[in-house]
C-alpha cells in the first residue's frame, strides 16, 4: 500500500506475555519512528531508526522494550513481560530522510492499539 | 515535566467561523513546530509546520502563528468547517536535525454545523 502499515490494529493480551507489533513503513523512506500515546496524552517517542540501525533508543521506558529493523524496511517493536501500564496505542512512522530537509513531516500508520490485562 | 503544553483540551466553534488553537512550550531550544490532525482510529496526519526563523506560515485555510519571546504559537482555520472536527497536536523540535518531535496533550476541536 502507499501508506504506513502496523499489524496488528488490536492486541489484547494478558500480563507477563511477550508481544511483537510490526510497522512497514512506506516505500523508500529511510527514516522510520516509534511513538506510544496513552489515553489522554499526545504521542511519545520511543526509538528512531536512520537505515538499519536504531539512531536514538531513548525514548524506550525501560529493557523489556526493543525494536529491530534488520533490512532497513519494516521494524518490529517487541515488548517482553507485558505489564498493565503498557497498555496504549503504538504508533510507527517515517519520513523520506530525517532532519533538515522538507516540511518535517512524519507519516504515521494507523497505530497498533495494545490492551495488556 | 511537559515541554509542549495544550491547555485547552476541547473547543467548539460554529461552522464559518474562526477557530483558534493554541500551544505553549518551555525548551528555548526548540526551533521548529509542527501541527498534525487526528481522527479516531486513525493515525495522526500532517497539517502544517513552522520554523524559529518565521513568525507565520499559511496554507490555505491554515495559518500557524509563532511567538517566540513568548514562547507561544497558534493555529488558526478560517472559515471552520465540520470536516475540521478532530484532535489537534502541536509538536515541536530541537536542533538535533532529527524528527523526533514532543507533542502535546491535544485539542479537541468541534466544528458545529
Amino acid at each position: 500500500g502507499a501508506g504506513v502499515s502496523q499489524t496488528p490494529s488490536n492486541k489484547v493480551t494478558e500480563k507477563g506475555k511477550y508481544v511483537e507489533l510490526r510497522c512497514d513503513p512506506i516505500s523508500g523512506h529511510t527514516a522510520l519512528y516509534w511513538y506510544r500515546q496513552s489515553l489522554g496524552q499526545g504521542p511519545e517517542f520511543l526509538i528512531y531508526f536512520q537505515g538499519t540501525g536504531a539512531a536514538d533508543d531513548s525514548g524506550l521506558p525501560n529493557d523489556r522494550f526493543f525494536a529491530v529493523r534488520p533490512e532497513g524496511s519494516v521494524s518490529t517493536l517487541k515488548i517482553q513481560r507485558t505489564e498493565r501500564g503498557d497498555s496504549a496505542v503504538y504508533l510507527c512512522a517515517s519520513s523520506l530522510t530525517a532532519g533538515g530537509v522538507g516540511t518535517g513531516e512524519l507519516f504515521f500508520g494507523e497505530g497498533s492499539r495494545l490492551t495488556v490485562l | 515535566d511537559q515541554q509542549v503544553k495544550q491547555n485547552s483540551p476541547s473547543l467548539s466553534v460554529q461552522e464559518g467561523r474562526i477557530s483558534i488553537l493554541n500551544c505553549d512550550y518551555t525548551n528555548s531550544m526548540f526551533d521548529y513546530f509542527l501541527w498534525y490532525k487526528k481522527y479516531p482510529a486513525e493515525g495522526p496526519t500532517f497539517l502544517i509546520s513552522i520554523s524559529s526563523i518565521k513568525d507565520k506560515n499559511e496554507d490555505g485555510r491554515f495559518t500557524v502563528f509563532l511567538n517566540k519571546s513568548a514562547k507561544h504559537l497558534s493555529l488558526h482555520i478560517v472559515p471552520s468547517q465540520p470536516g475540521d472536527s478532530a484532535v489537534y497536536f502541536c509538536a515541536a523540535s530541537g536542533a538535533s536535525g532529527t524528527y523526533k518531535y514532543i507533542f502535546g496533550t491535544g485539542t479537541r476541536l468541534k466544528v458545529l454545523a
